[in-house]
């Protein structure tokens, strides 16, 4: 099974307007890590945000905020008031287990379109 | 500034030839992964390392091979043995917490 799906290969959305990118996540470890990443075109990876399992409060990191649904195991990117520079691939990762030697598992990823 | 150096960004590799990948880490991390990325596609792990002389397999080993002799560096050997290495190559680093992966600015590696 899939340890994180991400199931729109590709997206569009108005500048200035909110998008969300969708992912869901497969674990049986109580203890987990979820990210987003971003990749534009030039290849390098930007973190742009992390839960935890534990956290109580979905993660926010200015315009961007991850609506975190532990029961359906999901968690979905929100990016608010699009900007064109938004533009890229996004991965939705997963580390299970507390520590920093666990895998990290990357789903297929999302290609945002920002339309001016 | 500390982080993920990997080299050379682009890379091209005649058909039968046995090509490395440099990363190196001045972050003092102990974890190193690789991962190969083919266009419009996500990330798949290739090997990762947990401690100096360590690593293991990881879902597409075949065809490459690693080192870990020292804990600043983790070179990727893409060996003749696979069949299409053409695709981009990230090489990260989770941080101390787990909260994040550092990643180096990836290589390029085309067969020609």
């Amino acid at each position: 099974a899939q340890k994180i799906t991400q199931t729109q290969p590709g997206m569009f959305v108005q500048e200035k307007e909110a998008v969300t990118l969708d992912c869901t996540y497969d674990t049986s470890d109580p203890s987990y890590g979820l990210f987003w990443y971003k990749q534009p075109s030039s290849g390098e990876m930007i973190f742009l945000i992390y839960q935890g399992s534990y956290d109580q409060q979905n993660a926010t990191e200015g315009r961007y905020s991850l609506n975190f649904q532990k029961a359906r195991k999901s968690a979905n990117l929100v990016i608010s008031a699009s900007q064109l520079g938004d533009s890229a691939m996004y991965f939705c990762a997963m580390r299970e287990g507390q520590n920093n030697f666990n895998k990290f598992y990357f789903g297929s990823g999302t290609k945002l379109n920002v339309k001016p | 500034d500390g982080g993920i150096t990997q080299s050379p960004k682009y890379l091209f590799r005649k058909e039968g030839q046995n090509v490395t990948l440099s990363c190196e880490q001045n972050l003092n991390h102990d974890a190193m992964y690789w991962y190969r990325q083919d266009p419009g596609q996500g990330l798949r792990l290739i090997y990762y390392s947990q401690i100096v002389n360590d690593f293991q397999k990881g879902d597409i080993a075949e065809g490459y091979s690693v080192s870990r002799e020292k804990k600043e560096s983790f070179p990727l050997t893409v060996t003749s043995a696979q069949k299409n290495p053409t695709a981009f190559y990230l090489c990260a680093s989770p941080g101390l917490s787990g909260n994040t992966i550092y990643f180096g600015e990836g290589s390029w590696l085309t067969v020609v």
